[in-house]
């Protein structure tokens, strides 16, 4: 399969701080790695696509000025959180898909990070 | 647009049972249908996948899921519950071009003993 890391699992910070969240593919090559939070007992929710070199692409209802992601390789995306306050404590998942492969099975599917723990107090 | 259903936010069976998990999807265009397994605090992982080749897709764990295009439905199943099988399970579905996921709500299986 295609391994995604996350970094950190957890964090906790205080109010008004900013946090970053680091999105690895560690043994393929990403196409595009995209954003996920997800509540507790809920469903995932897209937040952003990123592409290698190129800004990202922003839900609706998602501020970009407060989420923000670089891309700055094909095996790493970030993600800024800007003057974290309590409402966006969340569970951040990333996923990424896989640029070429020979093994079809890889290819078209996003395998996901195993998500990064936010709690801001 | 393109959107999942999954019907029973929970589903509770005995270890052996047939377990069946039911997603119907809408989209304008053939889809790709994923089912992904999330164990509590991890990310997803990927069960099995459905991209136009063949119906009936078998997974890992066991796991297998049927597309019928003239129901929408992509349900997944497994003939034999285990108690490692408890876990919150995703429905998902993207268009070819984009590779956007759409999520379902999850469905929460138990498995009693």
């Amino acid at each position: 399969g295609a391994v995604v890391s996350q970094h950190p699992s957890w964090v906790i910070c205080k109010s008004g701080t900013s946090v970053k969240i680091e999105c690895r593919s560690l043994d393929f090559q990403a196409t595009t790695m995209f954003w996920y939070r997800q509540f507790p007992k809920q469903s995932l929710m897209l937040m952003a696509t990123s592409n290698e070199g190129s800004k990202a692409t922003y839900e609706q209802g998602v501020e970009k000025d407060k989420f923000l992601i670089n891309h700055a390789s094909l095996t790493l995306s970030t993600l800024t959180v800007t003057s974290a306050h309590p409402e966006d404590s969340s569970f951040y998942i990333c996923s990424a898909r896989v640029r070429t492969s020979g093994r079809a099975e890889l290819t078209d599917t996003q395998y996901f990070g195993p998500g990064t723990r936010l709690t801001v107090l | 647009a393109q959107s999942v259903t999954q019907l029973g936010s929970h589903v509770s069976v005995s270890e052996g049972a047939l377990v069946l998990l039911r997603c119907n999807y809408s989209s304008s265009v053939p889809p790709y249908l994923f089912w992904y397994v999330q164990y509590p605090n991890q990310g997803l992982q990927l069960l099995l996948k459905y991209t136009s080749a063949a119906t009936l897709v078998k997974g890992i764990n066991g796991f297998e899921a049927e597309f019928k295009k003239s129901e929408t439905s992509f349900h997944l199943t497994k003939p034999s519950a285990h108690m490692r099988d408890a876990a919150e399970y995703f429905c998902a579905v993207s268009l070819s071009n984009d590779y956007k996921l759409s999520f379902g709500a999850g469905t929460t299986v138990t498995v009693r003993a």
